[in-house]
């Protein structure tokens, strides 16, 4: 069964430096969203991408945060100057089409610590 | 805006006896329902979804949910649980009338099924 990959699995930084965090999405999946649980907490919405341009984002994707699709199979989430608080598990999600009934299917995450 | 609360942090449950894990959701339209499984060092793995129809949801691994209109709840059960099933478990959901396609999740709930 087809599944979403996220590499690498733990990744560990200082304040201030940029990291990059890897997704390859479902093959034939066309919406790509990107979501972070700092422990302890929710699974919250930072944005989603369709069609190479963001179709949604919440108040956390601030200018520090870029997605980008570099080519056919990746996903990235860049954040540019790292802080404390972004210390989180970062979950990649993708989903065939853009309607609201698609089931998004999620990636194993990626544990970002921030020191 | 839409929210969706866990009332139970933890579920405690004795393998083979029935298993529910509550779920209550508030939406300005009609929501679209969802239910996650989380194991360790795994990523969130879908379980079933409620879209229209059939109030009764049949998922993976035996689970099913019930949407409850009225009383805007979405919980989801088991018949007889398995120690296996111990993870955790979240709720999820979009609103229909919400732009986007964003989730919105609960807080989680830890099963622990004991022998």
């Amino acid at each position: 069964e087809p599944e979403v990959t996220q590499t690498p699995s733990h990744q560990v930084t200082q304040m201030g430096q940029e990291v990059i965090l890897r997704c390859v999405p479902i093959s034939n999946h066309l919406y790509f969203y990107w979501y972070r649980q700092i422990l302890g907490q929710k699974v919250e919405f930072l944005v989603s991408f369709y069609n190479n341009e963001i179709s949604e984002k919440s108040e956390i994707f601030d200018d520090q945060f870029s997605v980008e699709r570099p080519d056919g199979s990746n996903f990235t989430l860049k954040i540019r100057s790292t802080k404390l608080e972004d210390s989180a598990m970062y979950f990649c999600a993708s989903s065939v089409l853009a309607g609201g009934v698609e089931t998004q299917y999620f990636g194993p995450g990626t544990r970002l610590l921030v020191l | 805006a839409q929210s969706v609360a866990q009332p139970e942090d933890q579920v405690n449950v004795a393998e083979g006896n029935p298993l529910t894990v509550k779920c209550t959701y508030s939406v300005s339209g009609n929501p679209y329902l969802f239910w996650y499984v989380q194991y360790p060092n795994r990523g969130l793995q879908f379980l079933l979804k409620y879209i229209t129809g059939d109030n009764l949801v049949k998922g993976s691994y035996g689970f099913e949910a019930e949407f409850n209109k009225s009383q805007t709840s979405f919980h989801l059960k088991k018949p007889s649980a398995l120690v296996s099933d111990s993870a955790l478990y979240f709720c999820a959901v979009r609103d229909t009338k919400a732009a986007g396609n964003k989730l919105t999740f609960g807080g989680g709930t830890r099963v622990l099924v004991k022998p």
